[in-house]
């Protein structure tokens, strides 16, 4: 059985420094991982995936995780945080390569202090 | 591309009331999902479609709720009669490779 856990379902950083998000997942198939973002009354954006290859990704808006399979995580990080990353943030695994058998994760709510 | 396009974005209604919710996944995309988004219960998959058949309806609450997508490029999700616990932020999305696309949603009220 595939599951997804996010550890902290509310995170506050400082602007400008770092903000790491835990991801913990359970699968008993290589995954394909994912993270979202989620900005007040839109919907989920693609932040970056992990499908094969290079273990670190980088994103759009600066952010970046890696694979690392040894710990089943793949943690999302950013070096400085912007009042602009404040949001929530769901991680994601799939087993399957067209998008089916998706599970997400509850969600870490990103708060950025001035 | 437009992306994922959801009408209405969104809706009031009155308890009782049949509620049509509306989806036009990307051009292309061969699979569809539909998620409901509550502040109690997080992000919950209703239903998805796999080159426009049902595929897994687990997630669908109770029979009110039922599900189309008659072609490709688009589908339904019908409350019939809605209730207020019915609440919340509905999105679809839509995938054909690795990762989903999610529309804007659409917040339905029922009073």
């Amino acid at each position: 059985a595939q599951s997804v856990t996010q550890l902290g379902s509310h995170v506050s950083v400082s602007e400008g420094a770092l903000v790491l998000l835990r991801c913990n997942y359970s699968s008993s198939v290589p995954p394909y991982l994912f993270w979202y973002v989620q900005y007040p009354n839109q919907g989920l954006q693609l932040l970056l995936k992990y499908t094969t290859g290079a273990t670190l990704v980088k994103g759009i808006n600066g952010f970046e995780a890696e694979f690392k399979k040894s710990e089943t995580s793949f943690h999302l990080t950013k070096p400085s945080a912007h009042m602009s990353d404040a949001a929530e943030y769901f991680c994601a695994v799939s087993v399957s390569n067209t998008g089916n058998q998706f599970y997400f994760g509850t969600g870490t709510s990103l708060t950025v202090i001035p | 591309d437009a992306g994922v396009i959801q009408s209405p974005r969104h809706e009031v209604t009155e308890m009782g009331q049949e509620v049509t919710l509306r989806c036009k996944p990307i051009s292309g995309h061969n699979s569809l999902f539909w998620y409901r988004q509550t502040m109690m219960r997080g992000l919950e998959l209703l239903i998805y479609f796999n080159n426009n058949v049902p595929i897994d309806d687990s997630g669908m609450p109770e029979d009110r709720f039922s599900a189309k997508m008659p072609n490709a490029s688009f589908s339904t999700l019908k409350i019939q009669p809605s209730e207020p616990r019915d609440s919340a932020v509905y999105f679809c999305a839509s995938s054909f490779q690795y990762e989903q696309y999610f529309g804007p949603g659409t917040r339905l009220t029922v009073t």
